[in-house]
């Protein structure tokens, strides 16, 4: 199985700062990456495939990039209402594997 | 509108079987696959199976954690998706979701979701 790992497990920051959160793959997955915004208590939502594409409808302070083991996912300036669980996942091979998430909260 | 709706979820003893069911409205489910996905209290998310469109012989595959104990299954005419769990464990209690795999152009992902219903496991 491939295995996700994400960076930082959870982070405190600013209305308006720049949020970075970091995914790596136990093995080169090319660009089959998606990331997933998770809000408590609510389904996940899907909010960039294929590593960098936004989903529509996603606003467009979210953004990704990276290939092979290595990927980045921004938030350009925080908003209150992105505070959320945030899971990468893989779909290069099956089993689909997610990476553990990181939690965003508003310092 | 689009969405998904799980049911079935509740409390079974350790051992027991539980059936839970996933109804599709607002497009057209028989298009696309199916996939279930489970959240344990406080913890991450985990692909627990799917099950492909008619279109590709309506195939499944399945996590090794479940593999052998759940079925998945689809009823086209009705929009529903079942997920049929035998002799569960105390380590399958999660909230449960069902989702709608895409896979068009570049695209391979869930991107409709429902909205989770609880299974717990205990005697």
């Amino acid at each position: 199985d491939i295995q996700m790992t994400q960076s930082p497990s959870s982070l405190s920051a600013s209305v308006g700062d720049r949020v970075t959160i970091t995914c790596q793959a136990s093995q080169d997955i090319s660009n089959d990456l998606n990331w997933y915004q998770q809000k408590p208590g609510k389904a996940p939502e899907l909010l960039i495939y294929d590593a960098s594409n936004l989903e529509t409808g996603v606003p467009s302070r979210f953004s990704g990039s990276g290939s092979g083991t290595d990927f980045t996912f921004t938030i350009s300036t925080l908003q209150p209402e992105d505070i959320a669980t945030y899971y990468c996942q893989q779909y290069d091979n099956l089993p689909f594997t997610f990476g553990p998430g990181t939690k965003v909260d508003i310092k | 509108e689009v969405q998904l709706v799980e049911s079935g979820g509740g409390l079974v003893k350790p051992g027991r079987s539980l059936r839970l069911s996933c109804t599709a409205s607002g497009f057209t489910f028989g298009d696309d696959a199916v996939s279930w996905l489970r959240q344990a209290p406080g913890k991450g998310l985990e692909w627990v199976g799917l099950i492909r469109s008619k279109t590709y012989s309506g195939t499944t595959e399945y996590a090794a954690s479940v593999k052998g104990r759940f079925t998945i299954s689809r009823d086209d005419f009705r929009n529903i998706g079942y997920l049929q769990m035998n002799s569960l464990k105390t380590e399958d209690t999660a909230v449960y979701f069902c989702s709608r795999r895409i896979v068009e152009a570049t695209k391979d992902a869930f991107d409709i979701w429902g909205q989770g219903t609880m299974v717990t496991v205990s005697s």
